[in-house]
């Protein structure tokens, strides 16, 4: 069964720093990873998804992540904060190997960013 | 292109009464797929639909039923509220090309339902 855990609930930047949100997952194939950005009040929107192609994968907004293997991680990072990036974010995954194009989604990360 | 929407934003219902969640999406996607957001939960499959005339259990499914009207439309029904069911819902959908796609799924903005 595949699973997601989500290590930090809250994470607190300064405008300009940078942004590391932690995401470690569980699959018994070859998964397929998301994260997702939902604003307040807002629906979820993709950020960014690693389909078994390049392992540094490009998003919206200057967001990046790293899928490591080795190290069953997918963490999603952006080198400068902007107050906009302010938001909650979910890492999720789809394990193509059940069949089912379901998707777990981890508890959330809420990103504060301090002015 | 509207997307996915969803009707009501917003509800309040008593105990033991009923409602249809709306959904319906114009991308001419095959699957739909209803999820309940929870603090702290993340959001959890309760039905979803492979293609038109199909559907099936999600995570959390009791309480709940669902149709899948059309190509467009995925209604999810609550038969006799309860306020464990006091919960964001969202409605999303993908192409659906088949079980090893990678898919994006698209999501709604959300139905507000407060259980009391």
């Amino acid at each position: 069964a595949q699973s997601v855990t989500q290590l930090d609930s809250h994470v607190s930047v300064s405008e300009g720093t940078p942004v590391l949100l932690r995401c470690n997952y569980s699959s018994s194939y070859s998964p397929s990873l998301f994260w997702y950005v939902q604003h307040p009040n807002k629906g979820l929107q993709l950020l960014l998804k690693y389909t078994s192609a390049a392992t540094l994968v490009k998003g919206i907004n200057g967001f990046e992540a790293e899928f490591k293997k080795s190290e069953t991680s997918f963490h999603l990072t952006k080198p400068s904060a902007h107050m906009s990036d302010a938001a909650e974010y979910f890492c999720v995954v789809s394990d193509l190997d059940t069949g089912r194009r379901a998707l777990t989604f981890g508890s959330g990360t809420r990103l504060q960013v301090q002015p | 292109n509207a997307g996915v929407t969803q009707t009501p934003k917003f509800q309040v219902l008593k105990t033991g009464q009923s409602m249809t969640l709306q959904c319906a999406q114009d991308m001419n996607h095959n699957s739909m797929y209803w999820y309940r957001q929870d603090p702290g939960m993340g959001l959890r499959l309760i039905y979803y639909s492979a293609s038109e005339g199909t559907t099936d259990k999600g995570e959390v499914p009791n309480g709940y039923n669902v149709s899948r009207l059309n190509k467009r439309e995925f209604s999810l029904r609550l038969e006799s509220a309860a306020p464990s069911q006091t919960s964001v819902y969202f409605c999303a959908s993908s192409e659906g090309r088949g079980p090893r796609s990678v898919e994006t799924q698209y999501f709604g903005p959300g139905t507000r339902l407060l259980v009391l």
